[in-house]
């Protein structure tokens, strides 16, 4: 069954540092999420993107994030500068429409802000 | 604000014991979905409900949909041990981003 790949699994750095995370969607599939994960906490949603642009973002989601999909196949996330309190797992997720149907996740990027 | 409150935060049962999970909001919602998370991994689509009233079955797990499409509930019948896990419910209000609940985790013990 085709699945959303995500690099790296696990992914350490200093507060101040610039992080890009990587996810190759599913190939047919036109939508694409980021969501994150705090320890313990709810799943949230971060943005949603279709057809190289956003198409609904969170609160959550403010200047220092950024998505891109620089080719036909890889979807990124980039904080610019993190934070210690942007530690959490991170999921990519695709769907081919849009609403009610079914998203698929990956297997998350696990961020560790020191 | 959209909040999905889902209930019990933790249950832990013994294998053959039949057991519900709930899933509430205040808000109408255009669907609700249910996930199932294992530790590590990323959330897997159980099932989608999207007619109030509906209830859909997926072996030995029942789903319902309320009426007034605020609510769902997952029933599981004769858990096992592989049903050990965390289950998320998630909604979409119309044209919104999916929402999750913050999930029941479940313990089944043989």
């Amino acid at each position: 069954e085709p699945e959303v790949t995500q690099t790296p699994s696990h992914q350490v750095t200093q507060m101040g540092q610039e992080v890009i995370l990587r996810c190759v969607p599913i190939s047919n599939h036109l939508y694409f999420y980021w969501y994150r994960q705090i320890l313990g906490q709810k799943v949230e949603f971060l943005v949603s993107f279709y057809n190289n642009e956003i198409s609904e973002k969170s609160e959550i989601f403010d200047d220092q994030f950024s998505v891109e999909r620089p080719d036909g196949s890889n979807f990124t996330l980039k904080i610019r500068s993190t934070k210690l309190e942007d530690s959490a797992m991170y999921f990519c997720a695709s769907s081919d429409r849009d609403s009610n149907e079914k998203l698929f996740f990956g297997s998350g990027t696990q961020l560790s802000v020191l | 604000t959209q909040l999905l409150e889902q209930s019990p935060q933790f249950l832990s049962i013994q294998e053959g014991e039949n057991l519900t999970v709930y899933c509430n909001s205040s808000s109408v919602f255009s669907s609700l979905q249910w996930y199932r998370q294992e530790p590590g991994e990323g959330p897997v689509l159980l099932v989608t409900v999207v007619t109030g009233g509906e209830v859909k079955k997926l072996k030995r797990l029942t789903f319902q949909f309320g009426d007034a499409r605020k609510d769902s509930s997952l029933h599981i019948t004769a858990a096992q041990t592989g049903d050990t896990g965390l289950y998320l419910c998630a909604g979409h209000q119309a044209g919104t981003a999916l929402i999750f609940g913050k999930g029941t985790t479940l313990s089944v013990s043989s």
